[in-house]
Order: structure tokens, then sequence, then C-alpha cells
């Protein structure tokens, strides 16, 4: 079963412009990632963010993190075309630690 | 290696047919998951290893999917029966000792069709 629930489904924006993708989900967390996908192929870590953290910065990332509203959000600044993929975020429950369960995901599209 | 190994990069079988997809992890990584991605969808999570023991099977879909880790690094999941329904692209990941806070390497999977 899915836990996280990213919106929107798709995203299209112009380049340079800023990307947010948000991520809910459903039972208490250890952490939360973000991972990334081109082609529908290997995932790539992004970030990871700890429960007891309320915001992350990775170069043009942004991830904040609410416990209270077990939600999350993934601002990517200054969009270039390269950012084009899917983006998903992935929690690991203090329950069943041992598994990173995924959302649906985002399609992320950057025009030129 | 340098990085998660998965192979067949893909492969097409026939309704009915065994196969078998394998997972090479970056090494010294104890714990290793296998997913499982259908089109526009993300990653089903289906089985994870710590070491050669299967810690969580939950979500295999049913007995004909199993997987095996005998000396704790390669691991093959294998599907027996295969059906149209299990087409999809098998993700393999691999992640350091002390899973709860760190991240997973994952391979660029293997796209399976059953015809």
């Amino acid at each position: 079963s899915q836990q996280g629930e990213e919106d929107p489904q798709a995203l299209s924006i112009q380049e340079g412009e800023n990307a947010t993708m948000n991520c809910s989900y459903k039972t208490s967390i250890n952490n939360l990632q973000w991972y990334r996908q081109n082609s529908g192929r290997g995932l790539v870590h992004l970030i990871l963010i700890r429960s007891n953290e309320r915001e992350k910065h990775s170069g043009r990332l942004r991830v904040t993190l609410d416990t209270s509203k077990k939600s999350s959000s993934l601002l990517i600044t200054a969009s270039r075309a390269a950012d084009t993929a899917s983006y998903f975020c992935a929690t690991r429950s203090i329950q069943g630690a041992q598994k990173l369960v995924f959302g649906q995901g985002t399609r992320l599209t950057i025009n030129p | 290696g340098a990085g998660v190994s998965q192979t067949p990069s893909n492969k097409v079988t026939e309704k009915g047919k065994y196969v078998e997809l394998r997972c090479d992890p970056i090494s010294g990584h104890t714990a290793l998951y296998w997913y499982r991605q259908s089109l526009g969808q993300g990653p089903e999570f289906l089985i994870y290893f710590q070491g050669t023991g299967a810690a969580d099977d939950s979500g295999l879909p049913n007995d004909r999917f199993f997987a095996v880790r005998p000396e704790g690094s390669v691991s093959t999941l294998k599907i027996q029966r295969t059906e149209r329904g299990d087409s999809a692209v098998y993700l393999c990941a691999s992640s350091s000792p002390g899973v709860v806070n760190t991240e997973a390497f994952f391979g660029q999977g293997t796209r399976l069709t059953v015809v």
C-alpha cells in the first residue's frame, strides 16, 4: 500500500521558475526522503529529513516537514530543463522502519 | 561495484514461464530491497533483506513470488507461472547498516514484459 500522496500529480512550469511539490502521509515516521526518477528507471536520492527536523536545504532544493500535519514539501528554485523528471516522497515509519514506502509521484516538466 | 547492478535490464517472457531477476548491491550494504513499479505509479514495496534473512516480505503479492539472498550479497527475485499483470519494472535498492536514517541506492531496474 502507498503511504505518501504527492500533489500535484503533474506540474509544468517555465525554466527559471520555482517548482513546489507536496507530500502527505498517514503514519508516524522516522524520516521522509525525496527521490528523483528519470525515464522510469532508477531512482536517485535527493534529500532526507528526520522527524525532528523542520527544514533542510541542499543546493537548489528546500524540503520542509510538518509532522503535525503529516506533510512535506519539496521546493526546487530556479528550475532548469534538466530538472524534468518524476519526484517521489518516501517515508520510513516508526513501526516497520525497515521499508521505504513511496507515494505516487509528481511528474515535473520544465519548459525551456 | 560502484553502484547497484540489476540484470537483465529487460526481460520478455511468455505467460506461465518462470523468471529470475538478479540484484548485485553495493559492497558492504547489508540491507537490500525489492520494489515493483508499474507505469505512472510509485515503487511498490515487495521485500526487504537484512543480511541473508528476509526481514519483511509483506509486499510479495502472492506465493508465485519468492526472493533469496543466500550469502548476504546478491539477491534473486523469482517469479513462477508469470502472468501478464506481472509486467512492470522491478527495482532493487541497497543501503548501509544503520538502516533507518540512511538513503537507499537504486539500480536501473529490470523491465519485465509478460506476453
